[in-house]
């Protein structure tokens, strides 16, 4: 079993809907949770950091982690075309941090 | 501050030659880390340095793989001889301190590898 599990899609929703990531990990020794946005040819870039379970909000995005499950959400509310591009969900233990493998995400106009 | 850069962008080689991929990290960054990413195999971590000093090189595939730190502002990863499995997309990302404290990386946008 791989320590993070990510659908890689791909996820296709029209404008103005509400999207719904997910992540589900095996190690319980994951500390921090994040998940990262990667447009096409480009790095990833940190969107959400979280560290308890529970949810934070930050504009249209809310993430949302459940230790007990071992379950990672991520939301998108009023998503926009530029919401288009590769969700990766990732967690720390010890000094690395575990990717998923991403999802790709379409918004259409 | 500019962020994490790399070069080349992207490098196209033959099969057999050697390629050396190149980072400098955000100032005042102490980790330094080279993942690889792949469709298949989505974001591996290679290797990671904390100042200067390679910490954990398991993720390096084959002795083939090579990276070093010779001081706070420059790494590399070499590959020799190189082979088309090569073929990936090879990221460079920084940390300010250790990831178990609570700090996150920033990546560079990537270097484009293809070995034909």
């Amino acid at each position: 079993q791989k320590e993070v599990e990510q659908d890689p899609g791909p996820l296709s929703v029209p404008e103005g809907a509400i999207v719904s990531l997910n992540c589900t990990y095996s190690n319980s020794a994951f500390q921090y949770f994040m998940w990262y946005r990667q447009y096409s040819r480009k790095g990833p870039e940190l969107l959400m950091y979280t560290y308890s379970s529970g949810n934070k909000e930050d504009g249209r995005f809310t993430a949302q982690v459940d230790k007990s499950s071992k379950y990672i959400s991520l939301f998108i509310r009023d998503s926009q075309p530029s919401d288009s591009a590769t969700y990766l969900c990732a967690m720390t233990r010890d000094d690395k941090i575990i990717f998923g493998k991403g999802t790709r995400l379409h918004i259409l106009p | 501050d500019a962020g994490v850069i790399q070069s080349p962008r992207h490098e196209v080689t033959e099969m057999g030659q050697e390629v050396t991929l190149r980072c400098k990290p955000i100032s005042g960054h102490d980790y330094l880390f080279w993942y690889r990413q792949t469709m298949m195999r989505g974001l591996e971590l290679l290797i990671y340095f904390n100042n200067n000093v390679p910490i954990d090189d398991s993720g390096m595939p084959e002795d083939r793989f090579s990276a070093k730190m010779p001081n706070a502002s420059f790494s590399t990863l070499k590959i020799q001889p190189s082979e088309p499995r090569d073929s990936a997309v090879y990221f460079c990302a920084s940390s300010l301190d250790s990831l178990s404290s609570g700090n996150t990386i920033y990546f560079g946008e990537g270097s484009w590898l293809t070995v034909v």
